[in-house]
């Protein structure tokens, strides 16, 4: 079945580095990929998506890059600030008919100052 | 904005107790969600819905049910909680068809069973 898979459960960075959370998944039936994020006491937001005929999409301060090859999904984030601190998700269509989402297991991303 | 509103945010429980959770949301979406968030496990699907009385499991079914009676609020039954309920639930609406894929999520609602 659909799944999605993050490697880190932690990542820590300083405050103005880049960061990159990375994300697996197990197949290719999906087209469509979407990364959350969660910040404490809140629900999950949008951040950015990308569909698979694409190898690179940018937003503000993110980007993500997907590599088809070996089946892996990245999330950038530029200059990295405390209010980046979050909980990050990878998803994807839980595919079936079904308009919902398969999540990663989540990288807690932690802003060393 | 789109406002996906959870009822209680903590609640606590005992074991055997029957618990709602409701959901609703504003913005007149067909589809609507109920997840689990546990330590390691990420989210988990318990139920879904994509229109009014209709209803789908997700991955993780077993001990909950829900009820659609109006499109704009969804709610998680637990008939008999238990302690391994313990958990964060979050619900969700979206767009049907997976346009954009953008699920819209309430803030959620952490119960403890005891």
């Amino acid at each position: 079945g659909e799944s999605v898979g993050l490697h880190l459960p932690t990542l820590s960075v300083q405050e103005g580095d880049n960061s990159i959370i990375n994300c697996a998944y197990s197949n290719s039936a999906s087209d469509y990929f979407i990364w959350y994020k969660q910040e404490s006491g809140k629900g999950p937001q949008f951040i950015i998506d990308i569909r698979s005929n694409m190898d690179k999409r940018q937003g503000q301060r993110v980007t993500v890059l997907l590599n088809k090859t070996v089946k892996h999904l990245s999330l950038q984030i530029a200059a990295t600030q405390p209010g980046d601190s979050a909980v990050y998700f990878c998803a994807r269509p839980s595919g079936g008919g079904a308009d919902g989402l398969t999540f990663g297991k989540g990288t807690h991303l932690i802003i060393q100052p | 904005d789109v406002k996906v509103t959870q009822s209680s945010r903590y609640l606590v429980k005992r074991t055997g107790e029957k618990v709602f959770l409701e959901c609703v949301q504003d913005m007149d979406h067909e589809n609507m969600f109920w997840y689990r968030q546990d330590p390691g496990l990420g989210l988990r699907l318990i139920y879904f819905s994509y229109d009014v009385k209709m209803k789908e499991k997700g991955d993780i079914p077993e001990g909950y049910s829900v009820s659609r009676e109006k499109k704009e609020r969804f709610s998680l039954i637990l008939e008999s909680a238990s302690t391994n309920q313990t958990s964060m639930y979050l619900c969700a609406s979206s767009l049907p068809g997976g346009l954009t894929g953008e699920l819209f999520f309430g803030e959620g609602s952490r119960l403890t069973v005891l």
